[in-house]
């Protein structure tokens, strides 16, 4: 059974970090490229970043490029999400998901809320 | 940038009764459209790929088409677990999702 399980959420002051992390299992991780994906309170989905399966290339939207930098670890079959120049409208549920182009499984989301 | 753009934003239906949602593309998306849904409190599940393709376990009663700038979402036969926002995607190059269709059942 396919399962992602974020960590690393909660409350951080605007301008500072966070690390989310997302162990995987149930599928070679290896094999698959990976994302992330936020959702802000009673808003809709927003693709945040994703990277290929051997974590060469990375691909981010507009509006957190040079501020969130996404990577993983095969070996420990984790995804990883560093936060860097946290805004308030990065306040959301963070998704860990197994990116197909279209998202097949999803984590159960962790909140990030910035706020002072 | 490609905009996804959903309608209606809500809709009341009842039990076993079908539902129509739409979802326009502001450029050709080809057939590269997935669609999700998410239930209250619960985390965004697939439905659809590639425009028409049930993803494994989805009830056949959920049914998506088109291709292009336009897809549609078929629900026959809704029933009550299906109350739940309803998002596209469209897959590849800066994935982006419409922003949804509520859908409550009477």
């Amino acid at each position: 059974e396919v399962q992602l399980v974020e960590s690393g959420g909660g409350l951080v002051q605007p301008g500072r970090s966070l690390k989310l992390s997302c162990a995987a299992s149930g599928f070679t991780f290896s094999n698959y490229y990976m994302a992330w994906v936020r959702q802000a309170p009673t808003k809709g989905l927003e693709w945040v970043a994703s990277i290929t399966n051997s974590g060469g290339s990375t691909y981010y939207r507009d509006s957190v490029k040079g501020r969130f930098t996404i990577s993983r670890d095969n070996a420990k079959s984790t995804l990883y999400l560093q936060m860097d120049s946290l805004r308030s409208e990065d306040t959301a549920t963070y998704y860990c998901t197994r990116d197909y182009h279209y998202f097949d499984y999803w984590g159960q989301g962790v909140m990030v809320t910035v706020s002072s | 940038n490609i905009v996804m753009t959903q309608s209606p934003k809500s809709m009341s239906i009842s039990v076993g009764d079908r539902v129509t949602m739409n979802c326009k593309a502001s450029q050709n998306v080809y057939n590269n459209i997935a669609w999700y849904q998410q239930k209250p409190g619960q985390s965004p599940k697939l439905l659809i790929y590639y425009a028409s393709n049930r993803y494994n376990g989805v009830p056949d009663r959920f049914t998506g088409s088109g291709y292009g700038t336009d897809f549609t979402l078929t629900i026959n036969s809704v029933q009550a677990e299906d109350a739940a926002f309803y998002y596209c995607q469209r897959i590849y190059n800066s994935p982006t999702f419409g922003s949804g269709t509520k859908l409550e059942i009477k």
